[in-house]
């Protein structure tokens, strides 16, 4: 069974440092990895999404490794901002099954 | 164009009692998915759609029904309430393979006593 994982639970960093956020996963077997997220009593916002195939993704701000290999995803935001203060979620997809398997979050706080 | 839409947005059910919880998407999109988020616990799959009239179970189906009569609208359904599925319920939705980006509703907060 996948088990996905995300440490720290919860992260506080002042305005303008760079943010590192990880996931690890058991099963190296996967067809992608996205990156969600959450802000409070909201639904989830995919990020980033990175196929199996690939070793990175960028968005603006947000960059996305992935390490199949080692089980390993870092999602990195540049020069962190109040408003990035939410929960980031990552989800691993097995290659011929339909369970996104969730791991639990880390909820971020930037202060000003 | 509203994405993916969900009513009510909280609800208080004692034990034994039944409820449906509603959501829309107006993406056109052929599959749909509800999804409970407990503490601690990432979200889980709890039944997904791959098209109007299907049907599927998920990670945690146990105590829950849904329908899918019309391509739009996924229904969830709790038979006999009860306080283990006070949760907070999130729908959601893709243009085709669960591999895909899936679009969130902003959920529906249950509490079951």
């Amino acid at each position: 069974k996948q088990e996905v994982t995300q440490i720290p639970a919860a992260l506080s960093v002042p305005e303008g440092e760079n943010l590192v956020l990880n996931c690890s996963f058991t099963d190296s077997a996967i067809y992608n990895l996205q990156w969600f997220r959450q802000d409070p009593g909201k639904g989830l916002t995919s990020l980033l999404l990175i196929q199996s195939s690939q070793r990175e993704q960028t968005s603006g701000r947000l960059n996305a490794s992935l390490d199949k290999s080692s089980g390993r995803s870092t999602l990195y935001i540049a020069a962190s901002q109040p408003g990035d203060s939410a929960t980031y979620l990552c989800a691993v997809t097995p290659p011929n099954d339909y369970k996104l398997s969730f791991g639990a979050g880390t909820t971020v706080t930037v202060r000003a | 164009n509203a994405g993916v839409t969900q009513t009510p947005k909280f609800r208080v059910l004692k034990t034994g009692q039944s409820m449906t919880l509603l959501c829309a998407q107006d993406m056109n999109h052929e599959y749909m998915y509800w999804y409970r988020q407990d503490p601690g616990m990432g979200l889980r799959l709890i039944h997904y759609s791959v098209g109007e009239g299907t049907t599927a179970k998920g990670e945690v189906p146990d105590g829950y029904n849904v329908s899918r009569l019309k391509k739009q609208n996924f229904l969830l359904g709790l038979e006999s309430a009860a306080p283990s599925q006070t949760s907070v319920y999130f729908c959601a939705s893709s243009y085709t393979a669960f591999q895909e980006t899936q679009y969130f509703g902003p959920g529906t907060r249950l509490l079951v006593l």
